[in-house]
């Protein structure tokens, strides 16, 4: 079974630093997406950034970028320049991409602070 | 593009007591899904809709829950004789295109159910 870990609970950075959240997966699957998502509070969760497994080069949208490690099952969250608008959980979560496959697993979650 | 909406948003129930809660997704979303997010942790995945056939359903979908969606637009999910183990909320999600390419799915704000 595909499992995901994730093991900072709370992180905090200061506004306009950068910040990195850790995410570890398990899986015997070759092809597959890893995402992370941001939950901000009583707000639905949205897709930040994703990555697809046979692609080496790292995924970048804007102020996040990732650091995927495949042979490691390490797939970290970078947020440069971090604004109030980024605190929010956010999770890691895997796919397998296998035809018919429409299941998501989730992390438990970073709750990341900004502090002013 | 009204995004997903769940209803209602909080819902406190006694114990023993049947709920339901009601999914619109995303007006052109043929797949829909719901999802269960206790305190602490990431989301889980419960069951999988293509438009009205119910296509997956989780161990955790226990035979007190069921999930319909009987014209392939919203759908519901019913807890019967409600335990305090069910409290958490429930995420419902939409998306058009196959999780298992990479597609991110789009989530509501979520149905909160406390059992006291």
């Amino acid at each position: 079974a595909q499992t995901v870990t994730q093991s900072q609970p709370e992180m905090s950075v200061q506004e306009a630093e950068t910040v990195t959240l850790s995410c570890t997966y398990d899986t015997s699957e070759s092809d597959y997406y890893l995402f992370w998502y941001k939950q901000p509070p009583s707000r639905q969760m949205i897709l930040v950034i994703r990555q697809e497994a046979y692609k080496q080069q790292n995924a970048t949208e804007n102020r996040f970028s990732v650091n995927f490690q495949k042979a490691a099952k390490s797939f970290s969250l970078k947020i440069s320049d971090s604004q109030l608008g980024d605190a929010a959980m956010y999770f890691c979560a895997y796919t397998k991409s296998d035809f018919g496959n429409e299941k998501l697993t989730f992390g438990t979650g970073t709750r990341l602070t900004i502090i002013p | 593009d009204t995004g997903v909406s769940q209803d209602p948003r909080h819902k406190i129930t006694k114990r023993g007591q049947n709920v339901t809660f009601r999914c619109d997704p995303i007006s052109e979303h043929n797949r829909l899904y719901w999802y269960r997010q206790t305190l602490g942790q990431g989301p889980e995945f419960l069951t999988y809709f293509q438009n009205e056939a119910q296509l997956e359903k989780s161990r955790l979908l226990s035979d007190r829950f069921s999930a319909e969606r009987p014209k392939g637009s919203f759908s519901t999910l019913e807890i019967q004789r409600t335990e305090q183990g069910d409290s958490a909320m429930y995420l419902c999600a939409s998306s058009f295109l196959p999780v298992s390419s990479g597609n991110t799915i789009y989530f509501g704000e979520g149905s909160w159910l406390t059992v006291v």
